[in-house]
């Protein structure tokens, strides 16, 4: 049972390219989200999805793309990266409407835009 | 302003001895509190969940307590150990038209020295 699993772990951009960081769960968790993780400040909630096809926008989405086709599968994109967008992402997955149960995080994507 | 407010930021203590995490909230209507472990390099684990009705949760040597009064948590810590070393991010839980909106703390930063 890997979890949440996220790839790359690592990625260097240039201003304007675009990529896409993919997450994964084998858990059937229903709910999925894209948080960012910046120094001295609270994950921030990126985009999230509570099931496959239907997906909505979190705190801090402008910049981000999300899809989801399947339950395991929740990728983000960056459309045009941004030296703004420099973070660490974690994906995080828990079942629906099983509030008082933990999200799962994968162990995240440090990601650089130069 | 952060909804979470976590004290210390971070603290040094010696391997053996106990310390003891705060959290203060101001999120309402209230579900429930989470304090999670993130290692370094690694993604948030969770170690206890509390609902209103609980004013206290065990984890091994963690253990955490809920006042829903005066909207105030902490996270103790018992004979700490190396693997302690970690940021502890307290996470609470809102109902808020039938959504489930979660407010992060910053995270107290905790080192362990031999």
């Amino acid at each position: 049972n890997a979890g949440v699993t996220q790839t790359p772990k690592f990625q260097v951009l240039k201003t304007g390219q675009s990529m896409t960081l993919q997450c994964a769960q084998d858990m059937n968790h229903e709910y999925m989200s894209w948080y960012r993780q910046d120094p001295g400040m609270g994950l921030r909630l990126i985009h999230y999805s509570v099931g496959a096809g239907i997906t909505d926008q979190g705190e801090v989405p402008n910049g981000y793309n999300v899809s989801r086709s399947t339950t395991e599968d929740f990728p983000l994109r960056l459309l045009s990266a941004a030296p703004s967008q420099t973070s660490v992402y974690f994906c995080a997955s828990r079942p629906t409407g099983a509030l008082n149960q933990p999200q799962h995080f994968g162990d995240g994507t440090r990601l650089s835009i130069l | 302003k952060n909804q979470v407010e976590q004290s210390p930021q971070s603290l040094i203590i010696l391997e053996g001895k106990n310390c003891t995490l705060q959290c203060n909230y101001t999120v309402s209507p209230f579900s429930n509190l989470r304090w999670y472990k993130q290692d370094t390099g690694r993604g948030p684990v969770s170690l206890t969940i509390m609902t209103f009705s609980e004013n206290t949760k065990s984890n091994g040597r963690y253990t955490a307590t809920l006042d829903a009064d005066t909207k105030q948590s902490s996270l103790h810590i018992t004979a700490s150990q190396l693997s302690d070393s970690a940021s502890y991010i307290c996470v609470v839980s809102a109902i808020s038209y039938g959504n489930n909106r979660l407010a992060f703390g910053k995270g107290n930063q905790v080192v362990v020295i031999p």
